[in-house]
């Protein structure tokens, strides 16, 4: 089946950095989803993509969908301590606007 | 408006107990879903429903494992008898995925119920 993955599975920076990571599939998606989730909480939406090509930023937050439509990037500029958390991406499968396919999860943690 | 509320947000129990999740969606939303996390598997969908209706159980790991949903503002996750090895977090979602334009497909998160079966 459709799978999605995250790379790099963890990450540690020094605040004040900025961040990249990404989302592969083998398979084309119509819409990706980057969410971020703080520990003990649920995954929260923090950027949705809609269309090949689109750069939609939120904030330090700027994620790409990108052309092929197999990927999609989620970048975050001048890091702070709050930005620790895991960052998933997510898009629904074929035709299928309800369930979502999940990747494994960035974990982001930022270096005292 | 309220998020999706889940309760109990932790629970403790032994082996051979039966175990009740309880989830509220968001009001007006007609898909409801229930997902696992561990560390070891990442998130996982177990069932979702459609306006109160199953409609893909697949992902529930075992018949110990149930799930309802008497109406559109509530649902539980059953466990019944619970092992150590569903010790995870179990988290319920629910989206307006019916409606029409951008946005259908966001899910909206609880904070999750932590379970650990002794």
């Amino acid at each position: 089946g459709q799978q999605l993955n995250q790379s790099p599975q963890s990450m540690f920076i020094q605040e004040g950095e900025d961040v990249s990571m990404n989302c592969t599939s083998s398979s084309i998606f119509n819409t990706w989803l980057w969410y971020k989730q703080d520990p003990g909480e649920g995954p929260v939406l923090l950027i949705a993509l809609y269309k090949a090509g689109e750069l939609t930023s939120n904030g330090r937050l700027t994620a790409q969908f990108g052309i092929t439509r197999k990927d999609s990037f989620l970048n975050i500029s001048a890091s702070i301590p709050s930005d620790v958390g895991i960052y998933f991406c997510a898009g629904p499968p074929g035709d299928s606007n309800y369930q979502l396919i999940w990747g494994a999860g960035t974990k982001l943690i930022i270096k005292p | 408006d309220a998020g999706v509320i889940q309760s109990p947000r932790h629970e403790v129990t032994e082996m051979g107990q039966e175990v009740t999740l309880r989830c509220k969606p968001i009001s007006g939303h007609d898909y409801l879903f229930w997902y696992r996390q561990t560390m070891m598997r990442g998130l996982e969908l177990l069932i979702y429903f459609n306006n109160n209706v199953p409609i893909d159980d697949s992902g529930m790991p075992e018949d110990r494992f149930s799930a309802k949903m008497p109406n559109a503002s509530f649902s539980t996750l059953k466990i019944q008898p619970s092992e150590p090895r569903d010790s995870a977090v179990y988290f319920c979602a629910s989206s307006a995925a019916s409606g029409r334009g951008k946005g259908k497909e966001t899910q909206y998160f609880g904070p999750g119920t932590r379970l650990l079966v002794l």
